[in-house]
């Protein structure tokens, strides 16, 4: 099994400020998603970065994937209350295999 | 389309009750899985399949059985129900090309007594 670390577990913030959540393996994936969830519902998918050293970006958030491909963050310039959810990233060696799960990020902003 | 659909949304079973929770997609998706979230500890598979009639299984599979007689159903069956299942299920399916993305039902609340 491949495992992700995601940091920190927990972030509460205020409106405006920035943050970066992180994504770590020791194993190489030959994608990585990232998602949020909201409570009471199912994952949705923001990205998936595939590329060594890939960014990208979705309104006020970046992707970034490493250059080795284990590893990745999200960037989150500004954050609003409407960011609050569970960011979750999922990797895995592609093919059939079916992607792992991080534990996740838990983000409050606060209004 | 509706996309993945998982019904119910609450259940409630008392320890040793059995009872199948659903999972449908409209997708035509190949991959389709099963997965339990608790606080803390992330979304840990329970079973996977890559196609019908093609099972296999996951990180947490023992107390759980599933099937996969067509492309667009997924049951997962709980034998007999014990409170360490108490927990939120999650069915998702991906196609069988293209990245891993994968696309998630609503969930489902199981709560064992």
């Amino acid at each position: 099994t491949q495992l992700l670390e995601q940091s920190p577990q927990f972030l509460s913030i205020q409106e405006g400020e920035n943050l970066t959540v992180y994504c770590n393996s020791s194993s190489v994936f030959s994608s990585l998603q990232w998602y949020r969830q909201e409570p009471g519902e199912g994952p949705v998918l923001l990205v998936t970065v595939v590329t060594g050293g890939e960014v990208k970006k979705l309104k006020r958030l970046t992707f970034q994937f490493g250059d080795a491909r284990k590893d990745s963050s999200l960037h989150i310039t500004a954050a609003q209350p409407g960011d609050t959810g569970l960011y979750l990233c999922a990797g895995g060696p592609g093919g059939s295999y079916i992607p792992t799960f991080g534990r996740g990020t838990s983000l409050i902003v606060h209004p | 389309n509706a996309g993945v659909t998982q019904t119910p949304k609450f259940q409630v079973l008392k320890t040793g009750q059995s009872m199948t929770l659903q999972c449908a997609q409209d997708m035509n998706h190949e991959y389709m899985s099963w997965y339990r979230q608790d606080p803390g500890m992330g979304l840990r598979l329970i079973h996977y399949s890559v196609g019908a009639g093609i099972t296999d299984q996951g990180e947490v599979p023992n107390g759980y059985n599933v099937s996969r007689s067509t492309t667009e159903d997924f049951p997962l069956r709980l034998l007999s129900a014990a409170p360490s299942q108490t927990s939120v299920y999650f069915c998702a399916s991906r196609p069988d090309r293209g990245g891993d993305e994968q696309y998630f039902g609503p969930g489902t609340r199981l709560t064992v007594t």
